[in-house]
């Protein structure tokens, strides 16, 4: 099955900094990758996603870039805010065969103002 | 208001007492599954539906069973829980499965089993 790993597992920037978090993905077939935002105590929450015909995307402050080749993709945030603070989680999954849903482990990430 | 609600929100139980957990959806989503989430491993899949009586093993199905035969409903069953499924439990729901479809979760199911 798919197997996502996701480094750091804890971030901590100043706010106004850039923060990166990096995932990598085992199964070549694996087409959608979402990221979730989870905040103390919630549920999570999409942020944004990407398909693997697509090589960047962006949200405003967030943005979501793929390499297929080498099998992995990085949520960058940028401007960061004390609102940012939550946990963050990459995903993958496929739209043929096996629909199953693999996160990765999670990074925590802390805005200090 | 379009929601996926979960029940209990607390489960404090004893080891081999059966328990379900159930989990239900007013949005006519076509796939639901569910997840826990323990500290240092992430959010990790337990069972998926894709439809009405189909289901599938996510990554951790090992002491759990499911059933879909409704489409709004998905519950969670514990046969014989045991302490190392302690754990805080999350069902989503989202349109269809696969690609471009975002999951919507539940508020979240804490379970302790002593």
């Amino acid at each position: 099955g798919e197997n996502v790993e996701q480094h750091p597992s804890t971030l901590s920037v100043q706010e106004g900094d850039s923060a990166v978090i990096k995932c990598t993905y085992s199964d070549s077939a694996s087409n959608y990758f979402p990221w979730y935002k989870q905040e103390l105590g919630k549920r999570p929450q999409l942020i944004i996603d990407i398909r693997s015909n697509v090589g960047e995307k962006k949200d405003q402050r967030i943005a979501v870039t793929l390499n297929k080749t080498a099998k992995h993709f990085s949520l960058h945030i940028t401007e960061t805010q004390p609102e940012d603070s939550a946990v963050y989680f990459c995903a993958a999954s496929r739209s043929t065969g096996r629909r199953a849903l693999t996160f990765g482990s999670g990074t925590r990430l802390q805005v200090q103002p | 208001e379009a929601q996926v609600t979960q029940n209990p929100r607390y489960l404090i139980t004893v080891t081999g007492k059966k328990l379900t957990v159930t989990c239900s959806q007013n949005m006519n989503h076509e796939y639901m599954s569910w997840y826990r989430q323990d500290p240092g491993l992430g959010l990790r899949q337990i069972y998926y539906s894709m439809n009405v009586e189909v289901t599938d093993k996510g990554d951790v199905p090992e002491g759990y069973k499911v059933s879909r035969k409704e489409k709004r409903n998905f519950p969670l069953i514990l046969e014989s829980p045991s302490p190392n499924q302690t754990s805080l439990y999350f069902c989503a729901s989202s349109l269809a499965g696969g690609i471009g479809y975002e999951q919507y979760f539940g508020p979240g199911t804490r379970l302790t089993v002593t």
